[in-house]
C-alpha cells in the first residue's frame, strides 16, 4: 500500500471554527489531491498540488484553502467551517499527471455542528 | 469537459452470480480509465486501469473491464461474485494531459447468500 496517512481521522467541530486536515506521504510523489465524498456525488476534487508551493483549484474549492510547503505534506484548511462542509475527506497522491492512477489515504470524517 | 456516469446507484446480486457494473464516460480523446473499490469505512483501492492497447483489462480480485470506444463505456465484470465483493465501486477518467481525475457517483454492490 502507498504510504499515505491522514490526520485526524475523525473530527467534530462547530460552525465558524477553523479546521486543518493533514495529508502525509512517504512515496515522494509529486502530485497530491484533496477530495470530498458525499452521498450521491461520488468524489469531488477540492484542490490539488503539482509540486511544493504549486497548487490549483478543483471543482469545489470555495471555502477551502491548501498549502504545500514540502513534498510530503499537503494541508487542507477550512477557514470558517460550515455545516455544508460535513463530509469525508480523502487525500490522494500520484507520481504523474491526470493520466496515471491515484493512491488514496484512509480518509477523515469531519462533522460540523 | 470530462465526465463519468454510473447509471446504477445500487445493485444486488447473489453470491456466485456474475456481475457487470456500467460506466460511461465523456472525453474528446482517448481517456485513461480506472475502476476503484471502497469497502465501508475505508479508502479507495485501485482494481484496474486502461491506458491503451488491449481493450480487455484484468485487475485484482478476479475483476476485468472492457473498453468500448464506440459506446464510450468501460464496464466492470466478474464471473462469480463473492460475499467479500460487497462494496462501493467507482469509475474514474483521467486525461493524458492535465492534472485531474473525474469520478462517477459510484455503484453500491450488495451480495446476498
Amino acid at each position: 500500500d502507498a504510504g499515505i496517512t491522514q490526520s485526524p481521522r475523525h473530527k467534530v467541530t462547530e460552525t465558524g471554527t477553523p479546521v486543518t486536515l493533514r495529508c502525509h506521504q512517504t512515496e515522494n510523489h509529486r502530485y497530491m489531491y484533496w477530495y470530498r465524498q458525499d452521498p450521491g456525488h461520488g468524489l469531488r476534487l477540492i484542490h490539488y498540488s503539482y509540486g511544493v508551493k504549486d497548487t490549483d483549484k478543483g471543482e469545489v474549492s470555495d471555502g477551502y484553502s491548501v498549502s504545500r510547503s514540502k513534498t510530503e505534506d499537503f494541508l487542507l484548511t477550512l477557514e470558517s467551517a460550515t455545516s455544508s462542509q460535513t463530509s469525508v475527506y480523502f487525500c490522494a497522491i500520484s507520481d504523474s499527471a491526470g493520466g496515471n492512477e491515484q493512491f488514496f489515504g484512509p480518509g477523515t470524517r469531519l462533522t460540523v455542528l | 469537459a470530462q465526465s463519468v456516469t454510473q447509471p446504477d446507484i445500487h445493485i444486488t446480486v447473489s453470491e456466485g452470480a456474475s456481475l457487470e457494473l456500467r460506466c460511461n464516460y465523456s472525453y474528446g480523446a482517448t481517456p485513461y480509465l480506472f475502476w476503484y473499490v471502497q469497502s465501508p469505512g475505508q479508502g479507495l483501492q485501485l482494481l484496474l486501469k486502461y491506458f491503451s492497447g488491449d481493450t480487455l483489462v484484468q485487475g485484482i480480485k478476479g475483476f476485468e473491464a472492457e473498453f468500448k470506444r464506440s459506446q464510450s463505456s468501460f464496464n466492470l465484470r466478474k464471473p462469480s461474485v463473492h460475499w467479500s465483493d460487497a462494496a462501493e465501486y467507482f469509475c474514474a477518467v483521467g486525461a493524458s494531459t492535465g492534472n485531474q481525475f473525474y469520478f462517477g457517483t459510484g455503484t453500491s454492490l450488495t451480495v446476498i447468500p
